[in-house]
């Protein structure tokens, strides 16, 4: 079974722009979660998507966004890019509710912001 | 949710094991325990999981208190390919919404 992917594996932009994220859940996952990763505040969920909806959501500001499709694939934007965007940004996905679901990360999206 | 505390960084000599503690005092009925590791940026891997009583699988083993106020990750024979950053993390039921914390860099030295 394939795990988690993440396109594209690195990027460039600059301060301004904007950015999409995307990344497909493993077969029959119906859960995705974004995660920032930056080596002064570690890993900082940023949202949930489940079913096509927002269900968590973590204390970003709204220039951070997502979405997911029906096929559960998730894309997450970021507006305005600051300098400190500048981090790794994972996804991780699970069949659905429950503890015993575990959440499968990907390889990760390297952002870096000039 | 309840937050969890690492030591910052721990050594273990190669094949032998490595315990990690982690500290989850203000944990609630509803929270389980996750351990997920780091292996140099790569994505977090889950490692296990429990609510109260330990748990083992071909990976590890958890230790949990009997007030559910701390825990331990066991690794019984530590290699070199266990080098990596370990997160303790405490999950409330039905929400897919982890704090990983800082975590603790294992150092498994030959």
């Amino acid at each position: 079974k394939a795990g988690v992917t993440q396109t594209p594996r690195y990027l460039i932009k600059t301060r301004g722009q904007q950015v999409t994220l995307s990344c497909s859940p493993i077969s029959g996952h119906r859960s995705v979660s974004w995660y920032q990763q930056t080596p002064g505040q570690g890993l900082q969920f940023l949202f949930e998507y489940f079913s096509e909806t927002q269900r968590n959501k973590g204390n970003f500001p709204g220039r951070f966004s997502g979405r997911q499709f029906s096929n559960s694939r998730s894309e997450m934007n970021v507006s305005t890019l600051e300098l400190g965007d500048s981090a790794l940004y994972l996804c991780a996905s699970s069949l659905a509710d429950g503890a015993y679901n575990e959440q499968f990360f990907g390889p990760g999206t390297r952002l870096t912001v000039l | 949710d309840a937050k969890t505390t690492q030591p910052p960084s721990m050594d273990c000599a190669e094949g032998r094991a490595a315990n990690l503690p982690c500290n989850h005092s203000t944990i609630s009925g509803n929270e389980y325990v996750y351990w997920y590791r780091q292996i140099h940026s790569q994505g977090p891997q889950y490692i296990i999981h429990g609510l109260k009583n330990n748990e083992t699988n071909e990976m590890a083993s958890l230790i949990i208190t009997e007030d559910r106020k701390s825990s331990t990750l066991i690794l019984p024979h530590a290699t070199l390919r266990d080098t990596a950053v370990y997160y303790c993390i405490v999950r409330v039921y039905n929400f897919n919404k982890f704090y990983f914390g800082s975590g603790t860099k294992l150092n498994v030295k030959p």
